[in-house]
């Protein structure tokens, strides 16, 4: 069992790029789901992926968007980055989109300069 | 607007000296409430799902209960390497996180 893997594990982009944050989910987990937690803050819902298809989505505009591969591996896309977007991203993966004992990966530090 | 507080925000205890977080929440149509250890730089570490009001978990020194208004995370005889923040979360159509409560056990 290899746990959830994010890559990269900081970054540092310019405000108006874009970035993509990758998720590698624990085998035999088909749910996948994105957070994002602000410093001395709790993880706030993005959206989630249950076999390629999207699920729920929280409170967050359209240039945040995602993918989730056949191999249920998944990608967190943000465009035209502002400085609020600084942040830790999580990626969580679950063995089915009813179940929450999700499991957690160490996140993504982006830094917004 | 569904909500999750939780309290205290910070709390400092000394080693076997037994304590309780609390996590109240308003939400709709009640789906589950989990509760999270994490570490700093990591990702959060499941501990518990409850889903009806009178449930129950222990985990060790952990232990879990449900009410129809609120959630209580009960250390007992807890050791340095309790200290985290913990994190409660519920669950309607979507996952909503409490700010979490950062504890600290004093050797």
């Amino acid at each position: 069992e290899t746990g959830v893997t994010q890559s990269p594990t900081h970054l540092i982009k310019t405000r108006g790029q874009q970035v993509t944050l990758r998720c590698s989910s624990q085998s035999g987990h088909n749910t996948v789901s994105w957070y994002q937690q602000a410093l001395g803050q709790g993880p706030q819902f993005i959206f989630q992926y249950y076999r390629e298809e999207e699920n729920g989505r929280g409170n967050f505009p359209p240039r945040f968007s995602g993918l989730q591969f056949p191999n249920y591996s998944s990608e967190l896309n943000v465009n035209a980055l502002e400085l609020d977007d600084s942040a830790l991203y999580l990626c969580a993966s679950s063995p089915s989109f009813q179940d929450y004992g999700y499991t957690f990966g160490s996140g993504t530090r982006l830094t917004v300069v | 607007e569904d909500q999750v507080t939780q309290s205290p925000e910070a709390l400092r205890l000394q080693e076997g000296e037994s304590s309780s977080l609390n996590c109240s929440y308003t939400v709709s149509g009640l789906r589950g409430l989990f509760w999270y250890r994490q570490d700093p730089g990591k990702g959060p570490e499941f501990l518990f799902t409850l889903y009806s009001a009178g449930e129950e978990k222990e985990k060790e020194r952990l232990k879990a209960t449900l009410t129809k208004k609120e959630s209580f995370l009960h250390i007992t005889a807890p050791k340095p390497e309790d200290s985290a923040t913990y994190l409660c979360a519920v669950r309607d159509d979507k996952i909503i996180f409490g700010k979490g409560t950062r504890l600290h056990i004093l050797p």
